[in-house]
């Protein structure tokens, strides 16, 4: 499968813990961006990432979320000492290498969290 | 006024109609459209991607763009079950890579 990958996919915590969320990237692609979708809602983009580089964290919380996208290994995005809000799908998109334009973003199938 | 404004449905066809799935948004920056299909417990998945105005088509399905309007659609002929899921309209612009997503339309095409 030369897709988005994402684990894992579902992922229970308490109040308190803290989540990690992997995505690898399609190969080929060396962009990736993570979004969240909270119940009923549509897809927030919350950053934007290259090789060892945050290039838009925009949509990020201020504050427990962190991302990462090393150079070797999977994009982590880290949610440290989770709360009810946080219970939500996240998603993972890679794009190519920016060319002359802008690529469009192929998505993983997400991890589900759930903080109990 | 949210950026992207999109039909909330649900969307209920019989089998064969023709479907139109429209947005819009308010932010004449962008330039990059994309429709986007979700079924239930998965991932958006790409259908449809264009950056100018004016009709794309992809096998049944037609993207619509009028950049003067602010307004996209997105046809699906002759629909299938198959075809019941999420729509998502999504939009960028040049400069800033992130996407910017309608709230969906839910369509169920009955047999």
């Amino acid at each position: 499968n030369a897709g988005v990958m994402q684990n894992p996919r579902h992922l229970v915590r308490r109040r308190g813990q803290e989540a990690r969320l992997r995505c690898s990237p399609m190969k080929g692609h060396s962009h990736v961006y993570w979004y969240r979708q909270l119940p009923e809602e549509g897809l927030k983009f919350m950053v934007y990432l290259q090789k060892e580089n945050i290039i838009d964290e925009s949509g990020m919380p201020k504050e427990r979320f962190s991302a990462e996208f090393p150079k070797e290994g999977p994009s982590i995005l880290r949610i440290q000492q989770v709360v009810r809000g946080d219970s939500a799908a996240y998603f993972c998109a890679s794009s190519p290498m920016a060319g002359g334009g802008n690529q469009p973003q192929h998505f993983g199938d997400g991890t589900r969290l759930s903080i109990l | 006024q949210k950026e992207v404004e999109q039909d909330p449905g649900p969307l209920s066809v019989p089998e064969g109609a023709i479907v139109s799935l429209n947005c819009t948004y308010s932010n004449s920056a962008f330039q990059y459209f994309m429709w986007y299909r979700q079924y239930s417990r998965k991932g958006p998945e790409l259908l449809m991607y264009t950056y100018s105005s004016g009709n794309k088509e992809d096998g049944r399905f037609t993207a619509q763009v009028d950049k003067s309007s602010k307004y996209i659609s997105l046809f699906i002929r002759d629909s299938q079950p198959s075809d019941s899921a999420t729509y998502l309209c999504a939009i960028s612009s040049g400069s800033a890579r992130q996407l910017t997503f309608g709230s969906g339309t839910q369509l169920t095409v009955l047999p």
